[in-house]
């Protein structure tokens, strides 16, 4: 089944203690992004991935980092959290072969910081 | 600078039409897509205008006009299910720089 998993979905943990969220998938897809998702502002990209080892910032992207050494997969790494990290964390993938605009999301991964 | 306007709410009736409008701007254009994300879920892709004009997917239907910076999302017959948050994108610059606003949550009622 062509997908994009994420893991762990739910995480509890405390300030300042590194974490790392995965994001796999099985589609051969050569763009991949995180989002994060907060109640009143929507879905904010936080990095984005042309191909392996090829990646950008998007618009919220202090405080994390992101590697992609594969191409499916796509690591999200939170070195030091905080609180205001908290949220709903979305991983995202595409193909050239699509169009523009389709991405397929992941299901989720659901962080708090305290 | 980039900005996206959708309304907040939308209440329609089961069996009915409903229009969501979306103005964007953005710097760099290249489509606008739409997505349907219901509670606790995640965004799922619907349709996408690289061109101006109206493109059709079952009930769903989408336009574009790029001139004006609009588009909109119809969607025809009301289901129950259709009681989602739907977000239009527009895509600034190549498959990943797409931006999502905050989406209009529809509400089907019966």
């Amino acid at each position: 089944e062509a997908q994009v998993t994420q893991n762990p979905r739910y995480l509890i943990t405390v300030t300042g203690k590194k974490l790392t969220v995965t994001c796999s998938q099985n589609m051969n897809h050569e763009y991949m992004s995180w989002y994060r998702q907060d109640p009143g502002l929507g879905l904010r990209q936080i990095y984005y991935s042309m191909n392996v080892e090829v990646t950008d910032k998007g618009d919220v992207p202090e405080g994390y980092k992101v590697s992609r050494k594969e191409k499916r997969n796509f690591p999200l790494i939170l070195e030091s959290p905080s609180p205001n990290q908290t949220s709903l964390y979305f991983c995202a993938s595409s193909s050239r072969a699509y169009k523009q605009g389709e991405q397929y999301f992941g299901p989720g991964t659901r962080l708090t910081v305290t | 600078g980039q900005s996206l306007e959708q309304p907040s709410e939308v209440t329609a009736v089961e069996g009915a039409i409903v229009q969501i409008n979306c103005t964007y701007q953005t710097s760099g254009f290249y489509g606008l897509s739409w997505y349907q994300q219901h509670d606790g879920g995640a965004p799922t892709f619907l349709s996408y205008n690289a061109l101006d004009g109206l493109e059709e997917t079952g009930r769903f239907s989408s336009f574009l006009s790029r001139s004006d910076s609009y588009g909109y999302l119809l969607l025809q017959e009301l289901q129950m299910k259709d009681s989602a948050s739907y977000f239009c994108a527009p895509n600034s610059g190549g498959y990943q720089k797409v931006t999502f606003g905050t989406g209009t949550k529809l509400q089907v009622i019966p």
